[in-house]
């Protein structure tokens, strides 16, 4: 079964506005990543949160982290048309393990 | 240039058929991993290899089998395509130096089962 649930499976937002997208997982984890994917090409890795952090910034990214919950959010700011995409968060378990990804949110930004 | 590349980029085929999908890497990465995506589902992992003499067996292997001829090469057979081997695959590789197991995707390979 997949660590990683993303929740909505699909977001719909005017430009300018902010995207939140959010992820839930099973078991304790080394880290959590979020990757961008345009439609049919490979997935781009966008932020990495480690374990004993809260919160991380990259751009007009943000990610918080919640172990109690077992459960991350990404926002991203003053959304563009550009950011239509899908994002996918992965958990990596330490150890060097390999990556668990969840099924998705499609985040469809309109102009 | 692209630093994780796959062949081919689509493919057609009829059941039955011997299919084999290619990745290379210029990163110099020791670890190298197949998925599959299908609608809705996300990536699914079907092997994975942590060095040249490694290989192991991801979540869906079934009807699948891999090759990994130097560290740059890591190659995705199917020995007798069926169609719900119909999907998008993806190779990936990542670096064990970095601990953080952050992992860097091909283009994907688009396979049609007939």
């Amino acid at each position: 079964s997949q660590q990683g649930e993303e929740d909505p499976q699909a977001l719909s937002i005017q430009e300018g506005e902010n995207a939140t997208m959010n992820c839930s997982y099973k078991t304790s984890i080394n880290n959590l990543q979020w990757y961008r994917q345009n439609s049919g090409r490979g997935l781009v890795h966008l932020i990495l949160i480690r374990s004993n952090e809260r919160e991380k910034h990259s751009g007009r990214l943000r990610v918080t982290l919640d172990t109690s919950k077992k459960s991350s959010s990404l926002l991203i700011t003053a959304s563009r048309a550009a950011d239509t995409a899908s994002y996918f968060c992965a958990t990596a378990l330490g150890g060097g393990n390999k990556l668990v990804f969840g099924a998705g949110t499609i985040l469809r930004v309109k102009s | 240039d692209a630093d994780v590349t796959q062949t081919p980029r689509n493919r057609i085929t009829k059941t039955g058929k011997r299919i084999m999908l290619e990745c290379s890497q210029t990163k110099g990465h020791d670890r190298m991993y197949w998925y599959r995506q299908d609608p809705g589902l996300g990536l699914r992992l079907i092997y994975y290899s942590f060095d040249v003499k490694d290989i192991n067996k991801g979540e869906i292997s079934d009807g699948y089998s891999v090759s990994r001829q130097a560290q740059a090469k890591f190659s995705l057979s199917l020995e007798s395509a069926i169609p719900n081997q119909t999907a998008l695959y993806f190779c990936a590789t990542s670096d064990p130096g970095t601990s953080t197991d952050t992992q860097y995707f091909g283009p994907g390979t688009r396979l049609t089962v007939l």
